[in-house]
């Protein structure tokens, strides 16, 4: 099956910094990529997702990068600020009806 | 529109008890999908329920189980409950029609055996 290697496990910024949180898969099936945002104590939001037919998608402070040679994907976050302190989850799907496999986390920590 | 609606949110329950989780799905929404979040386990998939039918299971013992009614409401039943079932229990149903395009969560039943 899947397997979705998370890193860092923990990631601490200033505030104004750039993050990068890097996701491997094993599956080269998988074709669908989502990112998820926890804030403490709220539920996982999806926050920005990418096709495998795509190299890059950006949504204001956020993108997405995906390498399906190398079977790797990143989520990038510049100008961060305090309130993008969080777990961030990403993910690997076949798309459709296939569950996806989610990596471990990333704790973000934006320091003011 | 109402999203993905979780009860209780929270659950204290003796080792050895049934504990029952209850998730709404986001109207219109067929699927529903459970996880349980363990600390610095992440999600781990527990069960997918589609049309009233366990469509896909986790690598999770027969002690977890459940079930979906009609309204497409689903219950989650963990029975004999063990020490290490103590976690955030997530429900979740599709932005469309299947997993693979992205989940809408509930706010999560915590779930703490004692």
């Amino acid at each position: 099956g899947e397997n979705v290697e998370q890193h860092p496990s923990t990631l601490s910024v200033q505030e104004g910094d750039s993050a990068v949180i890097k996701c491997t898969y094993s599956d080269s099936a998988s074709n669908y990529f989502p990112w998820y945002k926890q804030e403490l104590g709220k539920r996982p939001q999806l926050i920005i997702d990418i096709r495998s037919n795509v190299g890059e998608k950006k949504d204001q402070r956020i993108a997405v990068t995906l390498n399906k040679t190398a079977k790797h994907f990143s989520l990038h976050i510049t100008e961060t600020q305090p309130e993008d302190s969080a777990v961030y989850f990403c993910a690997a799907s076949k798309g459709g009806s296939y569950i996806p496999t989610f990596g471990r986390g990333t704790s973000l920590i934006v320091h003011p | 529109e109402a999203g993905v609606t979780q009860s209780p949110t929270h659950l204290i329950k003796t080792r050895g008890q049934q504990a029952t989780l209850r998730c709404s799905p986001i109207s219109g929404h067929t699927s529903v999908y459970w996880y349980q979040q363990a600390l610095g386990l992440g999600l781990q998939f527990l069960l997918w329920y589609d049309e009233g039918e366990e469509r896909n299971r986790g690598n999770f013992p027969p002690r977890f189980s459940g079930r979906q009614f009609p309204n497409y409401s689903s219950e989650l039943n963990v029975n004999a409950l063990e020490l290490e079932d103590s976690a955030l229990y997530l429900c979740a149903s599709s932005l469309e029609r299947g997993a693979g395009y992205g989940y809408t969560f509930g706010s999560g039943t915590r779930l703490t055996v004692v």
